[in-house]
């Protein structure tokens, strides 16, 4: 199975900030990795897919880059809504895996 | 877009079985992958089984000839049905639209299932 690493495990920041957390598979995935969104009693909502590509109606603040095992996730000025945990998951093969979240807090 | 609704969860014993279903609407269970993916609060997401839309299942090794996954057409709802249930079973089970390449597009609110 492929393991997905992310870090860090979570960060402060306040709104405005810029923000970038980071996901790394234990072998190469080419650009199959997603981001994922969750918010307690929310269902979970893909922002990112492809590694680049924004899902619909996400907001261009985020932002995803990497291919290979190096993968990020960027939030450009940061919004009260964005407090939540954020989790990659790999698609390149069965099983499918997430990483362990990373969760943003508020300074 | 789509909605998905879960449904089925509860409090169950040791060994015992469920059967959650998902609702879906605005698109058809059929020609889509469908996904089920569990998360214990206050953890991660752990993917459980996707079936595809030729109706093949693929399962995680821990829920492999425990957990079967199955959709009807007609009534355009997907379906898990879980036997030999643990303690460690215990989460918020989410079904999804997608399981390719491409990410799970939309997703249920979950139903929560307890093991105790």
């Amino acid at each position: 199975d492929i393991q997905m690493t992310q870090s860090p495990s979570s960060l402060s920041a306040a709104v405005g900030d810029r923000v970038t957390f980071t996901c790394r598979p234990s072998e190469t995935i080419s650009s199959y990795l997603n981001w994922y969104q969750v918010k307690p009693g929310t269902a979970p909502k893909l922002l990112i897919y492809v590694a680049t590509l924004l899902s619909n109606g996400v907001p261009e603040r985020f932002s995803g880059s990497g291919s290979g095992t190096d993968f990020n996730l960027t939030i450009t000025n940061l919004q009260p809504e964005d407090f939540a945990t954020y989790f990659c998951q790999q698609s390149y093969a069965l099983p499918l895996t997430f990483g362990g979240g990373t969760q943003v807090e508020m300074k | 877009e789509g909605q998905l609704v879960e449904s089925g969860g509860g409090l169950i014993q040791p060994g015992g079985s469920l059967r959650l279903s998902c609702a879906v609407s605005g698109f058809s269970v059929n020609i889509s992958y469908m996904t089920w993916v569990r998360q214990v609060p206050g953890k991660g997401l752990e993917w459980i089984s996707v079936i595809h839309s030729d109706g093949t299942p693929y399962y995680a090794d821990s829920m492999k000839g425990r957990f079967t996954i199955s959709r009807d057409n007609s009534k355009n709802t997907l379906f898990l049905k879980m036997t030999s249930l643990r303690v460690d079973d215990t989460a918020v089970y989410h079904c999804a639209r997608g399981g390719t390449y491409f990410g799970m597009d939309v997703w249920g609110q979950g139903t929560t299932v307890t093991v105790s």
